[in-house]
């Protein structure tokens, strides 16, 4: 079946400018994660979702930061007053189950912010 | 706090070389282990896991043993192919901590013929 897929691919915005990124699921799959990845690092986690609800946010730098799952399924990470340091890939996996369950990774969404 | 070391790179091999790349974990619980790879130009894909102490995780060739004792999970592969040329990623997985990953900082594998 299909993967993990994220919109869009590539995103150049201005700073200030608000910006939303898209993650469609396995699915099925009820646990859902965000990480963000800069250059030369490993993902560092941001939000964790099972199913509809966040049930650890502690990743998330700052309140400019939020995401959303409203019917379990599709999530949004939304960045508000966007700042160059945002800059990074936005990185979405979903898995079965939390814990052991392995976790499927999107190709990521690649920002820049200018 | 969990928190997963990697040996720095780059490393460079030629083509049939041994290759290792070591990895040591820290965890509060008792974690999954995992090995990521990721392509030039692609997203990241499980290469091999391992969820109980002793466990070995094995895929293209491709082996790593979780060890307690240690606090280890090294990759190993006998013969790498130009083609294994990527940035491989250690990480772990934590019942405890809502099954969140924490991942190695990456290496990059240059394989040259």
């Amino acid at each position: 079946g299909a993967g993990v897929s994220q919109t869009p691919s590539n995103k150049v915005t201005e700073k200030g400018k608000y910006v939303e990124l898209r993650c469609d699921p396995i699915s099925g799959h009820t646990a859902l994660y965000w990480y963000r990845q800069s250059l030369g690092q490993g993902p560092e986690f941001l939000i964790y979702f099972q199913g509809t609800g966040a049930a650890d946010d502690s990743g998330l730098p700052n309140d400019r930061f939020f995401a959303v799952r409203p019917e379990g399924s599709v999530s949004t990470l939304k960045i508000q007053r966007t700042e160059r340091g945002d800059s990074a890939v936005y990185l979405c996996a979903s898995s079965a189950g939390q814990g052991r369950e392995t976790q499927y990774f999107g190709p990521g969404t690649r920002l820049l912010v200018l | 706090g969990d928190s997963v070391t990697q040996m720095e790179g780059p490393v460079t091999l030629s083509e049939e070389a041994f290759l290792t790349i070591n990895c040591t974990y820290t965890a509060t619980g008792y974690p999954s282990l995992f090995w990521y790879v990721q392509y030039p130009g692609e997203g990241l894909q499980l290469l091999l896991k391992a969820t109980k102490a002793d466990d070995k995780g094995s895929n293209k060739g491709f082996e790593a043993t979780y060890r307690k004792e240690t606090t280890s999970f090294h990759l190993e592969k006998g013969s790498v192919q130009v083609s294994d040329s990527a940035v491989y990623f250690c990480a772990l997985s934590d019942f405890t901590n809502a099954g969140k990953s924490t991942f190695g900082d990456g290496t990059t594998l240059t394989v040259k013929p």
